[in-house]
């Protein structure tokens, strides 16, 4: 079973509508991230988490909220869609223990479509 | 500020040819540095990374990268391209005991048989 899970795979969806995508994962992990890609941009930050209680913005945070519901668990919202967010969105997770700099493991990725 | 620079959005090699990325990096404190790599369809999976120690640093799949201070420099080789090696490939870096990483733009590797 993955260890990061991504929920839907894919969605399309409309201008102005609400869409939340979320992630789960099992590693036991405090820190979690989400990010979009775009072709030629790379993956750049939305917010991220450095446990329940900790939200931070990212690079890219405008258009966008996140709610940390339980340490497994953290879910990316467009509350009003528009075409420009169209991308691919991934969720990240690391943990704080054992070495200076911690592997961030990545999950499937969110195929977002905003017509 | 961080920032890396990926020359080259494209890079076609021959199956058992030498496979060379660029990855030039900015950053006003030490950096860790890091290649991920992108297959088809799937999520990003750590290939390798530097964190300060040796400055040749050896990941799976017989990938290598080679941190040049004065050059500001992170590129990845690999001896002899396979097949399986064709995937989008980024380069990220981080600022010493920070998490948060900032990527390159990615470089699409096509192996030709």
């Amino acid at each position: 079973d993955a260890d990061v899970t991504q929920t839907p795979r894919n969605r399309i969806t409309k201008t102005g509508k609400r869409i939340m995508l979320e992630c789960s994962q099992t590693k036991g992990h405090d820190r979690m991230y989400w990010y979009r890609q775009d072709p030629g941009l790379g993956l750049r930050l939305i917010y991220y988490s450095f446990d329940v209680k900790d939200i931070n913005k990212g690079e890219i945070s405008d258009g966008y909220s996140v709610s940390r519901q339980a340490q497994a668990k953290f879910s990316l919202s467009l509350e009003s869609a528009i075409p420009n967010q169209t991308a691919l969105y991934f969720c990240a997770t690391s943990g704080t223990t054992g070495s200076i700099w911690n592997e961030q493991f990545f999950g499937p990725g969110t195929r977002l479509t905003v017509l | 500020a961080q920032s890396v620079t990926q020359l080259g959005s494209h890079v076609s090699v021959s199956e058992g040819a030498l496979v060379l990325l660029r990855c030039n990096y900015s950053s006003s404190v030490p950096p860790y540095l890091f290649w991920y790599v992108q297959y088809p369809n799937q999520g990003l999976q750590l290939l390798l990374k530097y964190t300060s120690a040796a400055t040749l640093v050896k990941g799976i799949n017989g990938f290598e990268a080679e941190f040049k201070k004065s050059e500001t420099s992170f590129h990845l080789t690999k001896p002899s391209a396979h097949m399986s090696d064709a995937a989008e490939y980024f380069c990220a870096v981080s600022e010493s005991g920070a998490n948060n990483l900032f990527f390159g733009t990615g470089t699409r590797l096509t192996v030709i048989p």
